[in-house]
């Protein structure tokens, strides 16, 4: 079973339309976060949830927002996309409080494509 | 605030040869430490993580890092390279747990090993 699964893993769509992409996470796991990778792999925190709670909310254009309806859940959202919005977006989750246990887990990433 | 930075962005080596893939970071709280591994077109998996008590860390797949809070240095090695490692590794660097960054990862740049037969 897919410990972090993503939908979908390919999206191509126009410049100006609204998209969203899902994340959920199998784990029982309380914290989940959303980071980009841009086109010359650099992997940047864009959002993350705590227990439903936006606790890092970055730099981020408010065209995007997250939305986690549980703890499973993290989806993203995004608004009027534009060219720049085009990368890998990798979802991650992780179980907080666990002395030890920081590691992240990840997703397989949705690459978005804005044409 | 916490900054990594990978030395090399492209790293060659022969099959069977030593690879060491360097890593530093910047903290100003105790770090967590962590090098993820990216397969062309798939997402990160955990090689190895340092988090408290021993410096000298074994992961997945032979490899292994020491952290040297002296150097603020966490290189990740691995005595004899396989064509399977070809692959991007990243670093990256986290609070300790409780702090106020709630376990976000900076990540450095990223470093593309390459093995020749």
């Amino acid at each position: 079973d897919t410990a972090v699964s993503q939908t979908p893993k390919y999206l191509v769509t126009q410049m100006g339309n609204d998209k969203s992409i899902k994340c959920e996470q199998n784990l029982g796991h309380d914290t989940m976060y959303w980071y980009k990778q841009d086109s010359k792999k650099f992997l940047k925190i864009m959002f993350s949830y705590n227990n439903k709670e936006l606790i890092i909310n970055e730099t981020v254009p408010n065209r995007f927002s997250p939305k986690s309806p549980d703890k499973a859940h993290l989806n993203l959202h995004i608004n009027s996309l534009e060219l720049g919005d085009s990368a890998v977006y990798f979802c991650a989750s992780r179980m907080v409080g666990l002395a030890g246990h920081n590691e992240q887990f990840f997703g397989p990433g949705t690459r978005l494509t804005v044409l | 605030a916490q900054s990594v930075t990978q030395l090399g962005s492209h790293v060659s080596v022969s099959e069977g040869a030593l690879v060491l893939l360097r890593c530093n970071y910047s903290s100003s709280v105790p770090p967590y430490l962590f090098w993820y591994v990216q397969y062309p077109n798939q997402g990160l998996q955990l090689l190895l993580k340092y988090t408290t008590g021993a410096t000298l860390v074994k992961g997945i797949n032979g490899f292994e890092a020491e952290f040297k809070k002296s150097e603020t240095s966490f290189h990740l090695t691995k005595p004899s390279a396989h064509m399977s490692d070809a692959a991007e590794y990243f670093c990256a660097v986290s609070e300790m747990a409780g702090g106020t960054s709630y376990g976000k990862l900076t990540f450095g740049q990223g470093t593309i090993l390459t093995v020749h037969p």
